[in-house]
């Protein structure tokens, strides 16, 4: 089955500081995304990625970048940390055209203080 | 408006009850439709596609109607381990699902 590994399930990190989440794949998959879900406010699309450095804004990308140096790996950074930035980050790939099926990593909590 | 909406419930239903999701949809370029199922403190799973015939995966029936603009979902015979929030997604061919914000079920003893 596919796995999609977050690097850290939870994390507390303070303001001002440059975060690095890490998102790896196993399935070869061409495609891979990162949404944050906050409570009332639903899985929102931060950035996604259709190939190796390849990279597409989402719908609140603001306070964010990402990197796909290789097929296997996504990485979103924020640049400086802000509270409000505080979530669940989930990680997703997926391997067809139409990304019906979509494999998220288990999720990491970020605390900002 | 919101591209997809859910009612967020909670919908509280006793073990062996019916229940329906309904979940709207603005975008009438959307061409494929998903539920999803997310356990507390998981993360979302594929539930079933949604069909423009309709589908049906044991207790489970989705439906889909474009005039209306909304998809459904139907559970049947419901069990405690269906207790979960439910969450619809659609595409417009090779784009990001957008993701409703998802509706809660507790299924009681």
């Amino acid at each position: 089955d596919v796995k999609v590994t977050q690097s850290s399930r939870y994390l507390v990190k303070r303001t001002g500081e440059k975060v690095f989440l890490e998102c790896v794949q196993d399935m070869d998959h061409e495609n891979m995304f990162w949404y944050r879900q906050d409570p009332g406010l639903g899985l929102r699309l931060i950035y996604f990625s259709y190939d190796v450095k390849m990279k597409e804004k989402g719908d609140i990308p603001e306070g964010y970048s990402v990197s796909r140096e290789k097929k296997e790996r996504f990485s979103l950074i924020l640049e400086s940390a802000s509270t409000n930035q505080t979530s669940m980050y989930l990680c997703a790939s997926s391997g067809t055209v139409t990304n019906e099926k979509l494999f998220f990593g288990s999720g990491t909590q970020l605390s900002v203080l | 408006r919101k591209e997809v909406e859910q009612d967020p419930g909670p919908f509280n239903v006793p073990e062996g009850a019916t229940v329906a999701f309904n979940c709207t949809y603005s975008n009438s370029a959307s061409q494929s439709f998903f539920w999803y199922r997310q356990d507390c403190r998981k993360e979302p799973k594929l539930l079933m596609s949604v069909y423009s015939s309709g589908n049906e995966d044991g207790r489970f029936t989705a439906q889909l109607n474009r005039a209306s603009q909304y998809i459904s979902l139907l559970i049947r015979d419901s069990k405690l381990s269906d207790s979960a929030t439910y969450l619809c997604a659609v595409n417009r061919g090779n784009t990001p699902l957008v993701f409703g914000k998802g509706t809660r079920l507790s299924v009681i003893a």
